[in-house]
């Protein structure tokens, strides 16, 4: 069964440093989006991105954040200079367009464990 | 507005007995709804979703869960529990708001299996 795939597991990085989280979503997916779980909090919305640009942000998607689809199979998640709330669970997922059937499903890769030191 | 209530942060069972986990949902369009469950280290599983057909879903694992638009509930149910059920399970609901999708989910609630 086509699954979706991030790398790596775990990152570690020291705070102000660039990182690049990196997902492969479902290969006829259309839609890609990033969520993050802060430790014990909720699961938060950060963007989706459709036809290479970005269709919807949250708050939390500020200018330090960006994403980009590099290539027909990569989706990346680019935090510019990373701070100490910035470690969380960073999860992709992606959905099948399907127009006007409704809300698609989305299937969620296994999450990158980001800690800022 | 759309919101997602899990009105229990924490439920705990015997194992081979009846599992309720309750979710109320508010949403200004027809929305979908989803139970997804993470095991620990683990990322979100789909377990099941409601998407405007029969208001009894099935899903893995023996769980279902019943779409009640009178009571804006979807809460989700297992006959008998299983130590492997011992997991986090979020509700969430999802709609198009302007020809964007939104998802939100829930806080989630830990679930335990006691031997």
């Amino acid at each position: 069964e086509p699954e979706v795939t991030q790398t790596p597991s775990h990152q570690v990085t020291q705070m102000g440093q660039e990182v690049i989280l990196r997902c492969v979503p479902i290969s006829n997916h259309l839609y890609f989006y990033w969520y993050r779980q802060i430790l014990g909090q909720k699961v938060e919305f950060l963007v989706s991105f459709y036809n290479n640009e970005i269709s919807e942000k949250s708050e939390i998607f500020d200018d330090q954040f960006s994403v980009e689809r590099p290539d027909g199979s990569n989706f990346t998640l680019k935090i510019r200079s990373t701070k100490l709330e910035d470690s969380a669970m960073y999860f992709c997922a992606s959905s099948l367009a399907t127009g006007l059937a409704g809300t698609d499903t989305q299937y969620f890769g296994p999450g990158t464990r980001l800690t800022v030191l | 507005a759309q919101s997602v209530t899990q009105l229990d942060s924490h439920v705990s069972v015997s194992e081979g007995t009846p599992v309720l986990l309750r979710c109320n949902y508010s949403s200004s369009y027809s929305p979908s709804l989803f139970w997804y469950v993470q095991h620990p280290n683990k990322g979100l599983q789909l377990l099941l979703k409601y998407t405007s057909a029969a208001t009894l879903v099935k899903g893995i694992n023996g769980f279902e869960a019943e779409f009640k638009k009178s009571e804006t509930s979807f809460h989700l149910t297992k006959p008998s529990a299983h130590m492997s059920d011992a997991a986090e399970y979020f509700c969430v609901v999802s709609d198009r708001d302007g020809g964007y999708q939104k998802v939100t989910f829930g806080i989630g609630t830990k679930l335990q299996v006691i031997p």
